[in-house]
């Protein structure tokens, strides 16, 4: 497909377990952004790619938190020993560049932890 | 920390009415963006505005960004019940590359 795409749609973890979202962005976008949407808010800034370099990380709220784009394509969101509060719907973004390009989002992964 | 403030948090119209949400910010930003996010999907952009001062129409949206480029506001002429979702405003920094958004005003047209 054109657009970004992520997967799963909704993965619901037991507490404490580890989880891994897929964010597929647009070809040849350098840019990618991961954001975090608690029910009824805005998406919160997580993190963020240009091509394999991790730019800014400072959104994460711990160090359970940890993204990778190993080959400046595909990124993986890991979060270790989940918590009830990481429950969300978690969003990736991809830009041409960081340069005023507009973001495409994707339909996030609802993330649900018992 | 930049922050942004989207009024009214809800708003319930009948289709034909026209109205006005807000998005106000204690920063400047090099450009800000209006989306659309319905039930289950991704934001949705709208418009960007990059000028202090402008204003851009999108057929019956008219989006204005403010002179000191801190505040801007989004009207709908004639909502439609095709027009129900959420609003979200996003302020983005040139050189930090990330969003920051507001809360969104969730709008609701009813037929």
């Amino acid at each position: 497909g054109a657009g970004v795409s992520q997967s799963p749609r909704y993965k619901v973890a037991k507490r404490g377990q580890d989880v891994a979202l897929r964010c597929d962005p647009i070809s040849g976008h350098v840019s990618l952004f991961w954001y975090q949407q608690a029910l009824g808010q805005g998406p919160e800034f997580l993190t963020y790619f240009q091509n394999e370099a991790q730019l800014d990380k400072s959104g994460l709220p711990s160090d359970r938190f940890f993204a990778e784009r190993p080959e400046g394509s595909v990124s993986t969101l890991k979060i270790q020993r989940t918590q009830q509060e990481d429950s969300a719907v978690y969003l990736c973004a991809s830009s041409l560049d960081s340069s005023n390009q507009p973001q495409h989002f994707g339909d996030g992964t609802r993330l649900s932890i018992l | 920390t930049q922050l942004l403030e989207q009024s009214p948090q809800f708003l319930s119209i009948q289709e034909g009415e026209n109205l006005t949400v807000y998005c106000n910010s204690s920063s400047v930003f090099s450009s800000l963006q209006w989306y659309r996010q319905e039930p289950g999907e991704g934001p949705v952009l709208l418009v960007t505005v990059v000028t202090g001062g402008e204003v851009k129409k999108l057929k019956r949206l008219t989006f204005q960004f403010g002179d000191a480029r801190k505040d801007s506001s989004l009207h709908i002429t004639a909502a439609q019940p095709g027009d129900t979702g959420l609003y979200l405003c996003a302020g983005t920094d040139t050189n930090a590359g990330k969003s920051t958004f507001g809360d969104g005003t969730t709008l609701t047209v009813k037929p």
